[in-house]
Order: structure tokens, then C-alpha cells, then sequence
């Protein structure tokens, strides 16, 4: 079964300093790999998506992640945090001909002055 | 302005009652889902729908139930079977293509508690 495992619960960083957030996924396929970000009692807002192509994709607000099938795995990477971007990411794997999203548990991000 | 929106922001509900959780989406997307968050769990799929007049169960469906009579709409009742209905409840909706490349947008969430 597919899984997507983020093994940081929380992460603090201090504001100017840079940022990666680690995403596992298990998947036989070729993944179709997601990042999306939630404010505190919010929805979900798409960071960025990985399909094909490219393995470096770039994001909204900065952000970018590297897809690396050897390592199966779709970090998030920015090189330098603000303040506003305190919140909680998740990584999914979409899988199926109709997409479904497997979510990891996501990761705190907390910025420090 | 093209969005999804879901209704109310928050949601009580009683001993035995059922409640109706409402996701409406003007994107003109052809699926829609519904999403369950719980703290440390990330999200897990409800149902999902690809087309109007059909659904499918997703990986916790037991004590819930959804129709999707319009293309727009797609809305979720959670009933008194449902033994622990308290969580943070995401409709999201894709443009249904069977290519599998899409991208999910979500609404911005209903919360339900139970008194």
C-alpha cells in the first residue's frame, strides 16, 4: 500500500535561516508527489506538484523540492524562512488512474525571531 | 472569484444526531472528496466522487454518508453512527481527468465537535 511518511513531527528555524522538511514515500509506480501548506484552522494550499519531468520543481512563496527516486523521497527546501511561514506541511503521493492522495502527518514548522 | 467553499465554519452536534456538512465548488471540476483531519494524522479520504450521481468509499467511510446530485455540490452528512465525529473536515475538488495528473484544491475547512 502506499505510504508517505514525514519523520519530523516539529521543526523550529530560526527567520533568515534556510529550510528542509523531509518527505518518504513508498509507492511501485512512478508517484505523482505533492506539497501543500495549512495555517492554523485552514485549508490546504498547494506549495507545489511533482509529475514528471524536471526531478528540482518550483513553488509558490519561495519554496522549491527535489525528487529523488533512489532515495524515494521529495524534500522541501527553502533558503531562507520568514516569519510568515510558520504553519504546518504535508507531503501526499497521488496514485490511480482517478487520483487519490495518501498524506504523511505532517510537519510543524515554528520560526524563531 | 472561483474558489471552494465549505459551510458552516463550525459544527455541534448531539448525542444520536446526524449533521450535514456543506462543500459547494464553482471551479467547474468534475471530482470532488472529502477529507477527515485528526492531530498527528495528517488527512484520510472519506468518499470521493467523479461524477455527478456517483461516489465511491474512500478508506474511513463507516458512519458517514454523501450524495452528489449536482455537479457543484457535494455534501457530507456524518451520522450518529459515526462514534467519534470531532475533527477537522476538508472538501476538496479536482478536475477529474483519468490521467491521474492532477491537482487537488481544498476548501477552507469545517469543524465539528460534539457536545
Amino acid at each position: 500500500a502506499q505510504s508517505v511518511t514525514q519523520p519530523d513531527i516539529h521543526i523550529t528555524v530560526s527567520e533568515g535561516a534556510s529550510l528542509e522538511l523531509r518527505c518518504n514515500y513508498s509507492y511501485g509506480a512512478t508517484p505523482y508527489l505533492f506539497w501543500y501548506v495549512q495555517s492554523p484552522g485552514q485549508g490546504l494550499q498547494l506549495l507545489l506538484k511533482y509529475f514528471s519531468g524536471d526531478t528540482l520543481v518550483q513553488g509558490i512563496k519561495g519554496f522549491e523540492a527535489e525528487f529523488k527516486r533512489s532515495q524515494s523521497s521529495f524534500n522541501l527546501r527553502k533558503p531562507s524562512v520568514h516569519w510568515s511561514d510558520a504553519a504546518e506541511y504535508f507531503c501526499a503521493v497521488g496514485h490511480g488512474s482517478f487520483q487519490k492522495l495518501v498524506f504523511g502527518t505532517g510537519t510543524r514548522l515554528l520560526v524563531s525571531p | 472569484d472561483g474558489g471552494i467553499t465549505q459551510s458552516p465554519k463550525y459544527l455541534f452536534r448531539k448525542e444520536g444526531q446526524n449533521v450535514t456538512l456543506s462543500c459547494e465548488q464553482n471551479l467547474n471540476h468534475d471530482a470532488m472528496y472529502w477529507y477527515r483531519q485528526d492531530p498527528g494524522q495528517g488527512l484520510r479520504l472519506i468518499y470521493y466522487s467523479h461524477i455527478v450521481n456517483d461516489f465511491q468509499k474512500g478508506d474511513i467511510a463507516e458512519g458517514y454518508s454523501v450524495s452528489r446530485e449536482k455537479k457543484e455540490s457535494f455534501p457530507l452528512t456524518v451520522t450518529s453512527a459515526q462514534k467519534n465525529p470531532t475533527a477537522f473536515y476538508l472538501c476538496a475538488s479536482s478536475t477529474g481527468t483519468s490521467s491521474g495528473q492532477e491537482t487537488q484544491y481544498f476548501g477552507p475547512g469545517t469543524r465539528l465537535l460534539v457536545l
